[in-house]
This record gives C-alpha cells, structure tokens and sequence, in this order.
C-alpha cells in the first residue's frame, strides 16, 4: 500500500515570500492533518480535514497560513508571507477511523522549509 | 501547561543496555495513547499503541497508568539500531473521527557500541 505522499521534500525561501506544500494521503483515509514540526519540538497540529471540511484549525495562523482540500483528496498547505520563525518541517498525515491497526495517524516524510 | 510532558533526554547507553522513557499527560479524557519513533530527518513512525494492562513487542513494553496520567516505554537489550528519538502521543477520541494528536518533544536515545 503506498503511504502518504509529499512535494517537494526541500523548500528554501525568503521571508515575505509564498510557499506552498502538497500533501496526497494514503488511498481513502478520509481524515487528513498538517503539522508543523520545529526543531528540537513534537509536531504541533495546524489543521485537520474530514474529506473536504475543516474539523479543527485552532493552532492555523489564519493570518498567514491557509490549506484546502478542496475534492477531499490531496492537500495544499500555504504560507504567505513567510517569517523566518515558520522554519520547520511541514508534516502531513492521514486517517481512516477503523481501517488499519493500530487505530492511528501516518505520516509522509514531509517538506523540510528554510526561511532565510 | 503542555499537554503531553517529556523528559528530551539525550540518554545516552551502550548496546544490551535496558532504558526506560517516561511521559505524563495532562487530560484525563484521553482515549488512546501511542509510542512513535523519529530518526534523524525522517517522518514520525508508529512504534506500538499503549494499553492499560500493559503490552509487549519483542523488546519493547509499554505501560500506561490512567490514574497517574503516566506512560512509559522500556526497552530491552538496546541496539545502535533503536537510536532514535521516541515521542510520547496521546490522542482525545472524537467519535467517528480521529481527534487531535498530542506529541511530546520527544526523548533522544543514542545507543553506541
């Protein structure tokens, strides 16, 4: 089964700049989350997707930061403008309630961001 | 307060050496509770889930204690192999959906010859 799939694995920009992220999850998990991981830290969700809604983006910096999902499927998360604290890597996992076991979240591999 | 507490360590062991990692969580509503392992630049990975009677996967025994809001992780005979950093997760179900993930900072193993 393929797992979740990231793009681009490396991203460097200047702030002020935009950047956006892909996410495409495992084959029907509904659920799908971004997370932002900064170095020396756990991932910190940003926003969560059930198919094509928004279930939880409390910890989204609305301001700068917004994702769709817009056929439930794949993901794009984007920054703009970019501040040099966003440097992070940028997580996405996914979700099928019941479907795999353990009963929990997967990851890709990720977009590592550098903000110069 | 954070909602899931963990000692960054680094521990660091020599091979065949048993360590333990601990965790405290602060929501007494949590419903699942998981040990993920991240190597060096890689994506999180799912080690084990954590059951209140307590579980075992080869070397590895988790343990969760409800009323004390505590998880641990011990493993046995260490390999270089188990360097890594373990993050302790727990999870507040939300029914038909999966709720927010709670990660600790993650404890750092190193574990040299």
């Amino acid at each position: 089964e393929a797992g979740v799939a990231q793009s681009p694995r490396y991203k460097i920009i200047e702030k002020r700049q935009s950047v956006a992220f892909w996410c495409n999850p495992i084959s029907g998990h509904a659920t799908l989350y971004w997370y932002q991981q900064i170095l020396g830290q756990g991932p910190k969700l940003l926003i969560q997707f059930q198919n094509n809604g928004v279930v939880d983006d409390s910890q989204l910096p609305k301001d700068r930061f917004s994702a769709e999902r817009l056929k439930g499927v794949d993901s794009t998360l984007k920054i703009q403008p970019a501040k040099l604290e966003d440097s992070a890597v940028y997580l996405c996992a996914s979700h099928f309630k019941g479907q795999t076991i353990p009963d929990t979240q997967y990851f890709g591999p990720g977009t590592r961001l550098t903000v110069l | 307060r954070k909602e899931v507490e963990q000692d960054p360590g680094p521990f660091n062991v020599p091979e065949g050496a048993t360590v333990a990692f601990n965790c405290t969580y602060s929501n007494s509503a949590s419903q699942s509770f998981f040990w993920y392992r991240q190597d060096c630049r890689k994506e999180p990975k799912l080690l084990m889930s954590v059951y209140s009677s307590g579980n075992e996967d080869g070397r590895f025994t988790a343990q969760l204690n409800r009323a004390s809001q505590y998880i641990s992780l011990l493993i046995r005979d260490s390999k270089l192999s188990d360097s890594a950093t373990y993050l302790c997760v727990v999870n507040l179900d939300r029914g038909s959906t999966l709720g927010r993930l709670y990660f600790g900072r993650g404890t750092q193993l190193t574990v040299w010859p």
